[in-house]
């Protein structure tokens, strides 16, 4: 069965202060993975997508990496703001079946001041 | 254009009503999904449509009512809802990247639904 496993569920941390968001899944065959923000109550909003060929990716203060060796990736944020307080999602793609992705359960973080 | 548009922001209807989701793409892209959210859940997938075609129903109860009217447009055909039913309903278009080999999935800013 196709899994997508994000850890930590939840995190705060101060503003100004760095953080990586974990992401590990079982998807076979893979395709690709993004990371989405997600603020309450809205839609996913794309971060980063990276295949398997990718190791890494930036998106201004946010950086994806990928290890498809070991089926893991991780979303590093830089000198974190109020404004990234938000749910990031781990989204992953198998190939030939496009149509049909795995979400992770997300991480839930909080910038606090 | 690069945005998915949903229409209305937030609804509010009873058991007994009739009434329809909207969404809208301008990017050219052939698939387009409903997703359901409950809060702090992860979307699950209910339609998708691909090239104006149902390719995938994720076993979604018939009060809930797809229809793909052109390749821009994806509406959600609501009847006799239930109280569980109240969720963020998103919709998405995904476009296929030929550098590397992948697809993306774009998504609107959601609808959300309170069924009283």
């Amino acid at each position: 069965k196709n899994q997508v496993e994000q850890s930590p569920q939840s995190l705060i941390i101060l503003e100004g202060k760095n953080c990586t968001l974990q992401c590990n899944y079982t998807v076979s065959p893979f395709s690709n993975l993004r990371w989405y923000k997600q603020d309450t109550g809205r839609g996913p909003v794309s971060l980063t997508i990276m295949t398997f060929s990718e190791n890494t990716k930036s998106n201004g203060r946010y950086t994806a990496t990928l290890d498809a060796d070991t089926k893991q990736s991780s979303l590093h944020i830089t000198a974190s703001q109020l404004s990234d307080s938000a749910s990031y999602i781990c989204v992953v793609s198998p190939s030939g079946g496009y149509q049909k992705v795995t979400f992770g359960t997300g991480t839930k973080l909080q910038v606090i001041p | 254009d690069t945005e998915v548009t949903q229409t209305p922001k937030h609804l509010v209807m009873g058991m007994t009503n009739k009434k329809s989701l909207k969404c809208e793409q301008h990017m050219g892209h052939r698939a387009m999904y409903w997703y359901k959210q409950k809060a702090k859940k992860p979307p699950e997938l209910m339609f998708v449509y691909s090239y104006e075609k149902l390719s995938i129903n994720e076993s979604v109860p018939s009060r809930f009512s797809p229809e793909c009217p052109n390749s821009s447009l994806l509406n959600l055909h609501l009847h006799a809802l239930q109280p569980e039913d109240s969720a963020l309903y998103l919709c998405a278009s995904s476009r296929y990247h030929d550098r590397p080999p992948s697809y993306e999935q774009y998504f609107g800013p959601g609808t959300r639904l309170t069924v009283t």
